[in-house]
């Protein structure tokens, strides 16, 4: 992923709004991929994965969608609640690479999702 | 189940300093991960742990980290001498997967946040 320091993307929406929020990701090979949801003063939660055979998954109020074609993974959140409020980081891999690569985790840049009462 | 445990959760030092880190995995997790984590992007792994053995250390900066994972339990992360630039939050995270198919998902800690002066 491409850092660029304090200038993370960031999303506004109203509570009960639908979100969405996409990602690049950067090695064609990376055939595993997980968003994860940062809050304040804590480490990243993991959210939901979706592995390269997919191209959809859906979780609790959350799906993740993944086109290869692109290197585009976006993340949809249903009925947005002011505690979805947080960073989200989309983060990839390579479990078959095997060596040093295996669970190696590349994070992206990140965005702020604020979310409006 | 208890999470990932990490301690101090903040730490102020002037440059030229060392300092130390402490992370408890869940138990039964037989890999660690270090990542260091600056203002505004996404987790950088520094270190990786397979039981006591070190996987993947390629982006330490071994000229002033180090870290050790005795036992195959908890682990340090040791910064000698800091610089400013060092200033980030440092989190550990573990996993269950020794193999491919086994459970993959990190677990992050709440990190250390270090501040170098």
């Amino acid at each position: 992923g491409e850092s660029v320091g304090l200038h993370l993307p960031t999303l506004s929406v109203q509570e009960g709004d639908n979100s969405i929020i996409n990602c690049a990701y950067s090695n064609s090979a990376s055939d595993y991929f997980i968003w994860y949801k940062q809050e304040s003063g804590k480490g990243p939660q993991f959210i939901i994965d979706i592995r390269s055979n997919m191209d959809k998954r859906q979780g609790q109020r959350v799906t993740v969608l993944l086109n290869k074609t692109v290197k585009h993974l976006s993340l949809q959140i249903a009925a947005t609640q002011p505690g979805d409020s947080a960073v989200y980081f989309c983060a990839e891999s390579n479990p078959n690479a095997g060596g040093t690569s295996y669970g190696k985790l590349t994070f992206g840049q990140g965005t702020i999702l604020t979310v409006h009462p | 189940e208890a999470g990932v445990a990490q301690s101090p959760r903040y730490k102020i030092i002037e440059k030229r300093q060392s300092v130390a880190f402490w992370c408890n995995p869940i138990s039964g997790h037989a890999t660690l991960y270090w990542y260091q984590q600056i203002l505004g992007q996404g987790p950088k792994l520094l270190i990786q742990f397979q039981n006591n053995g070190v996987v993947d250390d390629s982006q330490l900066p071994k000229d002033r980290f180090s870290a050790e994972r005795l036992k195959g339990v908890d682990s340090t992360l040791k910064i000698q001498p800091a610089k400013l630039e060092d200033s980030a939050v440092y989190l550990c995270a573990s996993s269950l997967g020794l193999q491919w198919g086994e459970s993959y998902e990190q677990y992050f800690g709440p990190g250390t946040r270090l501040t170098v002066t």
